[in-house]
């Protein structure tokens, strides 16, 4: 069955300090991927998505991602944490030619100050 | 902007009562989601619908119906709430397969709590 990994249910980070959320997902054939934020009492937005061409994908805030075929994974990163990241951040996946979302099980991002 | 819309943020409902969700999206997506959200479990699919009258099963259907009789709303319904449908509930809408690489639009959620 396909499924999406996301390492770490909570991550803390400083203000400033390097953001790295991990995801790898399993799958013989490269989907389409995703990252999502939810606010806290809020639904998800779209961070940033790969679909075909550059691996490396800038989104929304300062975010980005590289896609990795060889090692499955799709990393999101931000070079440096704001107040304003602390919320819960879900990698997905897409199959090509499917509609049905895979998440993750989500990973709350902690920033202090 | 897509908008998806949801009738209620916050709902206290009782045991046994049925209870409708709805949802509306103003982009003529052919795609419209309902999850729950539960913590530590992410979001998990309850049906979804690729275009009117059309419906699906989710991962986690039993207890739940849902309804689409026109495109742009979707409603979820739980036919006699029990205490364990407890839970965030969030509706998304996308393009169809193959128009878009398919990123779903969220409404704000539902918060429902049965008691």
């Amino acid at each position: 069955a396909q499924s999406v990994t996301q390492l770490g249910s909570h991550v803390s980070v400083s203000e400033g300090a390097l953001v790295l959320l991990r995801c790898n997902y399993s799958s013989s054939v490269p989907p389409y991927l995703f990252w999502y934020v939810q606010y806290p009492n809020q639904g998800l937005q779209l961070l940033l998505k790969y679909t075909t061409g550059a691996t490396l994908v800038k989104g929304i805030n300062g975010f980005e991602a590289e896609f990795k075929k060889s090692e499955t994974s799709f990393h999101l990163t931000k070079p440096s944490a704001h107040m304003s990241d602390a919320a819960e951040y879900f990698c997905a996946v897409i199959h090509t030619g499917g509609f049905k979302t895979i998440f993750g099980a989500g990973t709350r991002l902690f920033v202090k100050a | 902007d897509v908008k998806v819309t949801q009738s209620s943020r916050y709902l206290v409902k009782r045991t046994g009562e049925k209870v409708f969700l709805e949802c509306v999206q103003d982009m003529d997506h052919e795609n419209m989601f309902w999850y729950r959200q539960d913590p530590g479990l992410g979001l998990r699919l309850i049906y979804f619908s690729y275009d009117v009258k059309m419906k699906e099963k989710g991962d986690i259907p039993e207890g739940y119906s849902v309804s689409r009789e026109k495109k742009e709303r979707f409603s979820l319904i739980l036919e006699s709430a029990s205490t364990n449908q407890t839970s965030m509930y969030l509706c998304a809408s996308s393009l169809a397969s193959g128009r878009a690489q398919n990123e779903q639009y969220f409404g704000p959620g539902t918060r429902l709590t049965v008691t």
